[in-house]
């Protein structure tokens, strides 16, 4: 049973629009959030988090919103660039019971179109 | 340069032979993590440790063993036991093993031929 969903498996978008990769969860105790960023054949690069507390977070052309409600969350990049180009993963975490281990979804690979 | 290593990037095995990965970290981090990424899947969790000579099983220790002396390494090896061995293996650190961020090595594919 998925913990960490993220239903589309790819997501194309023009070059300067926005990007919004979606991804929803199951577990209420998840309280923190993390997307990653992968290249083929590297490690995962840690992009930008949220905790539970709070409903958006924001570093340059990264957004995460968390809809706790809906058990949801989303990552906007705005613009988006060809760099950007990649697989991404959004992971969750619950303080109590996982002593920090992250459950990953499956990823969304995302294409940049110039 | 602070960070997380993993050698090689590129290994080779025959059926039926051990291997161990190495993962190193300069971070000064507690907490180490193996994972496997298959194609079309997630990062699976393999094992992780929390402190030095503390190590527990994750969702897919079947077939793995790691060992945990020093702070900074967190070797994984991958046994014969393993029936589907090969796959991208990610190391990852993070500060402490609450819910800091994670932060991965550059991972090392590994080919069981």
């Amino acid at each position: 049973d998925q913990q960490v969903k993220q239903n589309s498996p790819s997501l194309s978008v023009q070059e300067g629009r926005i990007s919004i990769l979606n991804c929803d969860y199951t577990n209420s105790m998840f309280d923190y959030f993390l997307w990653y960023k992968k290249y083929p054949a590297e490690g995962p690069t840690f992009l930008i988090s949220i905790s539970s507390i709070k409903d958006k977070n924001e570093d340059g052309r990264f957004t995460v919103f968390l809809n706790k409600s809906a058990k949801h969350l989303s990552l906007h990049i705005v613009p988006s660039q060809p760099g950007d180009s990649a697989v991404y993963f959004c992971a969750a975490s619950a303080f109590v019971g996982s002593q920090g281990n992250l459950i990953f979804g499956k990823g969304t690979k995302l294409s940049v179109k110039p | 340069d602070g960070g997380i290593t993993q050698s090689p990037k590129y290994l080779f095995r025959k059926e039926g032979q051990n291997v161990t990965l190495s993962c190193e970290q300069n971070l000064n981090h507690d907490a180490m993590y193996w994972y496997r990424q298959d194609p079309g899947q997630g990062l699976r969790l393999i094992y992780y440790s929390q402190i030095v000579n503390d190590f527990q099983k994750g969702d897919i220790a079947e077939g793995y063993s790691v060992s945990r002396e020093k702070k900074e390494s967190f070797p994984l090896t991958v046994t014969s036991a393993q029936k589907n061995p090969t796959a991208f293996y990610l190391c990852a650190s993070s500060a402490t093993g609450s819910t800091d961020t994670q932060y991965f090595g550059p991972g090392t594919r590994l080919t069981v031929l």
